[in-house]
Protein backbone atom coordinates (compact mmCIF):
# COMPACT_ATOMS: atom_id res chain seq x y z
CA UNK A 1 0.00 0.00 0.00
CA UNK A 2 1.14 3.63 -0.49
CA UNK A 3 2.53 5.06 1.88
CA UNK A 4 3.20 9.27 3.05
CA UNK A 5 6.29 10.29 0.99
CA UNK A 6 9.33 12.82 2.26
CA UNK A 7 11.60 14.33 0.24
CA UNK A 8 14.24 14.99 0.67
CA UNK A 9 15.56 12.29 3.12
CA UNK A 10 18.81 14.20 3.74
CA UNK A 11 19.11 17.85 3.96
CA UNK A 12 22.20 19.92 4.95
CA UNK A 13 22.04 23.15 5.22
CA UNK A 14 24.26 25.94 6.45
CA UNK A 15 23.22 28.89 9.02
CA UNK A 16 20.67 31.33 7.99
CA UNK A 17 19.81 29.07 4.65
CA UNK A 18 16.12 28.44 3.52
CA UNK A 19 15.24 24.56 3.30
CA UNK A 20 12.06 23.06 2.08
CA UNK A 21 10.99 19.81 3.15
CA UNK A 22 7.68 18.34 0.82
CA UNK A 23 5.44 15.36 1.68
CA UNK A 24 3.24 13.79 -0.38
CA UNK A 25 0.26 12.33 1.65
CA UNK A 26 -1.38 8.85 1.12
CA UNK A 27 -3.81 9.11 -1.51
CA UNK A 28 -7.10 10.33 -1.22
CA UNK A 29 -6.23 11.22 2.24
CA UNK A 30 -7.21 14.93 3.27
CA UNK A 31 -5.37 15.82 5.88
CA UNK A 32 -1.70 16.56 6.88
CA UNK A 33 0.59 16.63 9.69
CA UNK A 34 4.20 18.43 10.38
CA UNK A 35 6.52 17.15 13.42
CA UNK A 36 9.84 18.13 14.40
CA UNK A 37 11.83 15.40 16.31
CA UNK A 38 15.25 16.47 17.71
CA UNK A 39 18.17 14.61 18.75
CA UNK A 40 16.81 12.21 21.67
CA UNK A 41 12.99 13.66 22.24
CA UNK A 42 9.80 12.98 21.46
CA UNK A 43 8.29 14.31 18.27
CA UNK A 44 6.72 18.32 18.53
CA UNK A 45 3.36 19.02 16.48
CA UNK A 46 4.45 21.84 14.17
CA UNK A 47 1.05 22.23 12.13
CA UNK A 48 -1.52 20.39 10.05
CA UNK A 49 -3.69 21.24 7.44
CA UNK A 50 -7.43 20.20 6.18
CA UNK A 51 -8.39 20.46 2.53
CA UNK A 52 -5.92 23.09 1.85
CA UNK A 53 -6.21 25.48 4.79
CA UNK A 54 -4.49 25.45 8.25
CA UNK A 55 -6.56 23.02 11.15
CA UNK A 56 -4.18 23.41 13.65
CA UNK A 57 -1.14 25.25 15.04
CA UNK A 58 1.19 23.92 17.51
CA UNK A 59 4.95 25.08 18.07
CA UNK A 60 6.09 25.80 15.05
CA UNK A 61 8.64 28.95 14.61
CA UNK A 62 7.80 32.52 12.63
CA UNK A 63 10.78 31.61 10.84
CA UNK A 64 8.66 28.18 9.10
CA UNK A 65 5.84 28.73 7.34
CA UNK A 66 3.74 25.66 5.36
CA UNK A 67 1.07 25.26 3.07
CA UNK A 68 -0.86 22.41 1.38
CA UNK A 69 -1.94 22.53 -2.30
CA UNK A 70 -4.52 21.31 -4.76
CA UNK A 71 -2.75 18.08 -5.25
CA UNK A 72 -3.07 17.84 -1.32
CA UNK A 73 1.12 17.62 -0.82
CA UNK A 74 2.37 19.91 1.52
CA UNK A 75 5.41 21.97 2.20
CA UNK A 76 7.38 22.91 5.07
CA UNK A 77 9.42 26.42 4.48
CA UNK A 78 12.09 26.97 6.64
CA UNK A 79 14.15 30.09 6.59
CA UNK A 80 17.03 31.65 8.33
CA UNK A 81 17.79 28.35 9.97
CA UNK A 82 19.06 28.06 13.14
CA UNK A 83 21.72 25.11 14.48
CA UNK A 84 19.25 24.25 16.77
CA UNK A 85 16.42 23.76 13.82
CA UNK A 86 18.43 20.15 13.23
CA UNK A 87 16.06 17.32 14.03
CA UNK A 88 13.90 14.91 12.06
CA UNK A 89 10.98 16.21 10.28
CA UNK A 90 7.97 13.68 9.80
CA UNK A 91 5.01 14.13 7.70
CA UNK A 92 2.07 12.29 8.34
CA UNK A 93 -1.51 12.24 6.88
CA UNK A 94 -4.75 10.93 7.64
CA UNK A 95 -8.73 11.21 6.71
CA UNK A 96 -9.83 14.04 8.76
CA UNK A 97 -12.13 13.19 11.70
CA UNK A 98 -12.12 9.50 10.04
CA UNK A 99 -8.72 8.27 10.86
CA UNK A 100 -7.44 8.89 14.34
CA UNK A 101 -4.31 7.09 14.19
CA UNK A 102 -2.10 7.79 11.32
CA UNK A 103 1.22 6.62 9.94
CA UNK A 104 4.26 9.02 9.31
CA UNK A 105 6.39 9.02 6.68
CA UNK A 106 9.92 8.15 6.74
CA UNK A 107 10.71 11.86 7.75
CA UNK A 108 13.71 14.16 6.72
CA UNK A 109 16.96 14.78 8.63
CA UNK A 110 17.94 18.18 8.49
CA UNK A 111 21.23 18.65 9.60
CA UNK A 112 22.50 22.78 9.98
CA UNK A 113 25.83 23.35 10.27
CA UNK B 1 -3.83 20.73 28.06
CA UNK B 2 -3.14 16.90 27.86
CA UNK B 3 0.21 15.17 28.52
CA UNK B 4 1.41 11.87 28.76
CA UNK B 5 4.14 10.57 30.83
CA UNK B 6 6.28 7.57 30.29
CA UNK B 7 7.72 6.30 33.27
CA UNK B 8 10.93 4.09 32.10
CA UNK B 9 13.37 5.76 29.69
CA UNK B 10 14.74 2.06 29.26
CA UNK B 11 13.84 -1.55 29.54
CA UNK B 12 15.61 -3.97 29.18
CA UNK B 13 14.15 -7.40 28.49
CA UNK B 14 15.45 -10.83 27.59
CA UNK B 15 14.26 -12.73 24.06
CA UNK B 16 11.36 -14.44 24.91
CA UNK B 17 10.31 -12.50 28.32
CA UNK B 18 7.39 -10.79 28.75
CA UNK B 19 7.47 -7.19 28.85
CA UNK B 20 5.49 -3.80 29.86
CA UNK B 21 5.81 -0.64 28.88
CA UNK B 22 3.92 2.27 31.07
CA UNK B 23 2.46 4.98 30.19
CA UNK B 24 0.15 7.07 32.03
CA UNK B 25 -1.82 10.09 30.43
CA UNK B 26 -3.01 13.49 31.71
CA UNK B 27 -6.36 15.42 30.48
CA UNK B 28 -9.70 16.73 31.67
CA UNK B 29 -11.48 15.71 28.82
CA UNK B 30 -12.33 12.15 27.05
CA UNK B 31 -8.83 11.34 25.26
CA UNK B 32 -7.89 9.10 22.31
CA UNK B 33 -4.45 6.89 23.24
CA UNK B 34 -2.32 5.66 20.55
CA UNK B 35 1.35 3.84 20.81
CA UNK B 36 3.99 4.22 18.05
CA UNK B 37 7.28 2.15 17.09
CA UNK B 38 10.07 3.89 16.24
CA UNK B 39 13.13 1.77 14.86
CA UNK B 40 16.49 3.78 13.92
CA UNK B 41 16.25 5.87 11.41
CA UNK B 42 12.81 5.31 10.26
CA UNK B 43 9.49 7.00 10.55
CA UNK B 44 6.77 6.15 13.42
CA UNK B 45 4.44 3.18 13.21
CA UNK B 46 1.04 2.56 14.76
CA UNK B 47 0.96 -0.45 17.32
CA UNK B 48 -2.66 0.47 18.34
CA UNK B 49 -5.06 2.75 19.10
CA UNK B 50 -7.58 3.04 21.50
CA UNK B 51 -10.86 5.31 21.01
CA UNK B 52 -13.72 4.08 22.64
CA UNK B 53 -15.26 0.71 23.53
CA UNK B 54 -13.55 -2.05 24.83
CA UNK B 55 -10.51 -1.53 27.01
CA UNK B 56 -8.21 -4.12 25.89
CA UNK B 57 -6.74 -3.36 22.57
CA UNK B 58 -4.58 -5.79 20.37
CA UNK B 59 -2.09 -4.36 17.88
CA UNK B 60 -0.08 -5.27 15.45
CA UNK B 61 3.46 -7.50 16.04
CA UNK B 62 1.86 -9.34 18.93
CA UNK B 63 1.14 -6.03 21.25
CA UNK B 64 -1.83 -5.23 23.45
CA UNK B 65 -2.59 -2.61 25.47
CA UNK B 66 -5.60 -2.09 28.31
CA UNK B 67 -7.18 1.09 28.70
CA UNK B 68 -7.43 1.95 32.42
CA UNK B 69 -9.54 5.22 33.09
CA UNK B 70 -9.50 5.33 36.50
CA UNK B 71 -5.82 5.45 37.16
CA UNK B 72 -5.49 7.19 33.60
CA UNK B 73 -3.12 4.50 32.15
CA UNK B 74 -2.53 2.56 29.14
CA UNK B 75 0.33 0.39 29.23
CA UNK B 76 1.63 -1.59 26.28
CA UNK B 77 2.10 -5.53 27.24
CA UNK B 78 3.80 -8.41 24.95
CA UNK B 79 3.84 -11.75 26.39
CA UNK B 80 6.80 -12.75 24.58
CA UNK B 81 9.41 -10.63 22.89
CA UNK B 82 11.69 -10.90 19.93
CA UNK B 83 15.37 -9.29 19.21
CA UNK B 84 13.46 -7.54 16.28
CA UNK B 85 11.49 -5.80 18.98
CA UNK B 86 14.01 -3.42 19.93
CA UNK B 87 13.15 0.13 19.23
CA UNK B 88 11.53 3.27 21.01
CA UNK B 89 8.41 2.63 22.02
CA UNK B 90 6.10 6.33 22.37
CA UNK B 91 2.86 6.36 23.77
CA UNK B 92 1.02 9.59 22.35
CA UNK B 93 -2.67 11.18 23.17
CA UNK B 94 -5.06 13.37 20.95
CA UNK B 95 -8.20 15.45 22.09
CA UNK B 96 -10.61 15.42 19.45
CA UNK B 97 -11.40 18.77 18.13
CA UNK B 98 -12.42 20.69 15.18
CA UNK B 99 -8.89 21.37 13.77
CA UNK B 100 -8.18 17.63 13.78
CA UNK B 101 -5.95 14.89 15.50
CA UNK B 102 -2.86 16.86 16.75
CA UNK B 103 -0.63 14.09 18.99
CA UNK B 104 1.22 14.43 21.78
CA UNK B 105 3.74 12.38 22.42
CA UNK B 106 5.23 11.02 25.56
CA UNK B 107 9.28 11.10 26.07
CA UNK B 108 9.50 7.44 24.86
CA UNK B 109 10.90 4.17 26.04
CA UNK B 110 13.74 2.73 24.71
CA UNK B 111 13.12 -1.36 24.82
CA UNK B 112 16.28 -3.44 24.28
CA UNK B 113 15.87 -6.77 23.88
CA UNK B 114 18.67 -9.27 24.11
CA UNK B 115 19.72 -13.12 23.82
Amino acid sequence: AAGVIQSPRHLIKEKRETATLKCYPIPRHDTVYWYQQGPGQDPQFLISFYEKMQSDKGSIPDRFSAQQFSDYHSELNMSSLELGDSALYFCASSLFKRDYGYTFGSGTRLTVV
Amino acid sequence: AQSVTQLDSQVPVFEEAPVELRCNYSSSVSVYLFWYVQYPNQGLQLLLKYLSGSTLVKGINGFEAEFNKSQTSFHLRKPSVHISDTAEYFCAVSVPTGGGNKLTFGTGTQLKVEL
